[in-house]
């Protein structure tokens, strides 16, 4: 089974730009979930999609969106960069929320 | 809300030792404990998972977990590491409940550096 892949990998934008990421689950996840990892906040949880819906929301401003499309691919888009916002941004997979989350390889983004 | 600690940040051992990883969690309700590892260059991997049933899990690589519900612990431990386990380590808890979905609470990670 392929694992969850993540694009771009790599992604440099200016402030007060916007970006659109993309994850594509492991076949048969109907969950998936996008993280922001950096060196000073570590991981933290922005949201859960499952079946197109949004299950849960993390604590991050209303500048951070996401949704999911039938064949659970996500997208998750930041509006109005800020240079705080710099960060790897994971995204994972699991079949529903009793099974373990697989993640991508995430996507760098550096905000200048 | 939930929380995780990890109580070290950085590890510094030599191959052969052992290796224990302390974890805690502030919740108020069912949980469902997870251990992963990050080794340079990679993704997160899952090393471990305990949902329910014994309070020792045995996972990958000869890591195991003992989950202590009096304690709000979930410590990591490995008999005997090897330079490949260099990595960084990370507890992390989601809420048990089924309807709950997925929203891991992660730890602030440890950074183990095995020398050979």
């Amino acid at each position: 089974k392929a694992g969850v892949t993540q694009t771009p990998r790599y992604l440099i934008k200016t402030r007060g730009q916007q970006v659109t990421l993309s994850c594509s689950p492991i076949s048969g996840h109907r969950s998936v979930s996008w993280y922001q990892q950096t060196p000073g906040q570590g991981l933290q949880f922005l949201f859960e999609y499952f079946s197109e819906t949004q299950r849960n929301k993390g604590n991050f401003p209303g500048r951070f969106s996401g949704r999911q499309f039938s064949n659970s691919r996500s997208e998750m888009n930041v509006s109005t960069l800020e240079l705080g916002d710099s960060a790897l941004y994971l995204c994972a997979s699991s079949a529903d929320s009793y099974n373990e989350q697989f993640f991508g390889p995430g996507t760098r983004l550096t905000v200048l | 809300a939930q929380s995780v600690s990890q109580h070290n940040h950085h590890v510094i051992l030599s191959e052969a030792a052992s290796l224990e990883l302390g974890c805690n969690y502030s919740y108020g309700g069912t949980v469902n404990l997870f251990w992963y590892v990050q080794y340079p260059g990679q993704h997160l991997q899952l090393l471990l998972k305990y949902f329910s049933g014994d309070p020792l899990v045995k996972g990958i690589k000869g890591f195991e977990a003992e989950f202590i519900k009096s304690k709000f612990s979930f410590n990591l431990r490995k008999p005997s590491v090897q330079w490949s386990d260099t990595a960084e380590y990370f507890c992390a808890v989601n809420p048990g409940l089924k309807a709950a979905g997925n929203k891991l609470t992660f730890g602030g990670g440890t950074r183990v550096l095995v020398k050979p």
